[in-house]
């Protein structure tokens, strides 16, 4: 089945380390997202990613990187920088047509700190 | 884009219809209204999305009135696994500005 495949489900992360939060989608997507969620909030945009080897900042990208260089592969490396990030990370991806750019999301990775 | 509006949380009978409603007073011509449903700890899901005709699929129908000022999605025959979280979103052609707001949360009651 085809779909957005994100690992680990859980993850945890020591004082000053920095961990990566895997993607994978076999849609043939060219637009990938990653998105944090946090208790009593709405999503909000971390970075994003149009095409292969291209990505921009999303709202609230400081204190995370990431990359693209597969069309199916889109990492979130979530740094020591990020002084609170424990939260709810989404991925997700969409076809870039305007008239039916719907979303399709993995399950979600829980980052807590140690 | 656009905010939306829409009620912190509804209640409904099991085997009844639900109909969520969402404001969206300041939509554009160009934008489209989508809803996705959320169930706890797990990714959004799709459901359905329109930009001025009534649409239906397998899973909900979506009425949206003729200014496009507000919309109601509509879940013919609730079930308890339709309790989520549902967000309704307007957009045009540009998911990197897209709004989330906190949606209304369904409990879908036996």
């Amino acid at each position: 089945d085809g779909g957005i495949t994100q690992s680990p489900k859980y993850l945890f992360r020591k004082e000053g380390q920095n961990v990566t939060l895997s993607c994978e989608q076999n849609l043939n997507h060219d637009a990938m997202y990653w998105y944090r969620q946090d208790p009593g909030q709405g999503l909000r945009l971390i970075y994003y990613s149009q095409i292969v080897n291209d990505f921009q900042k999303g709202d609230i990208a400081e204190g995370y990187s990431v990359s693209r260089e597969k069309k199916e592969s889109f990492p979130l490396t979530v740094t020591s920088a990020q002084k609170n990030p424990t939260a709810f990370y989404l991925c997700a991806s969409s076809i870039a047509d305007p008239t039916n750019e719907k979303l399709f999301f993995g399950s979600g990775t829980q980052l807590s700190v140690l | 884009d656009a905010k939306t509006t829409q009620p912190p949380s509804m209640d409904c009978a099991e085997g009844r219809a639900a109909n969520l409603p969402c404001n969206h007073s300041t939509i554009s011509g160009n934008e489209y209204v989508y809803w996705y449903r959320q169930i706890h700890s797990q990714g959004p899901q799709y459901i359905i999305h329109g930009l001025k005709n009534n649409e239906t699929n397998e899973m909900a129908s979506l009425i949206i009135t003729e200014d496009r000022k507000s919309s109601t999605l509509i879940l013919p025959h609730a079930t308890l696994r339709d309790t989520a979280v549902y967000y309704c979103i307007v957009m045009a052609g540009n998911n990197r500005k897209l709004i989330w707001g906190l949606g209304t949360s369904l409990a879908v009651n036996p």
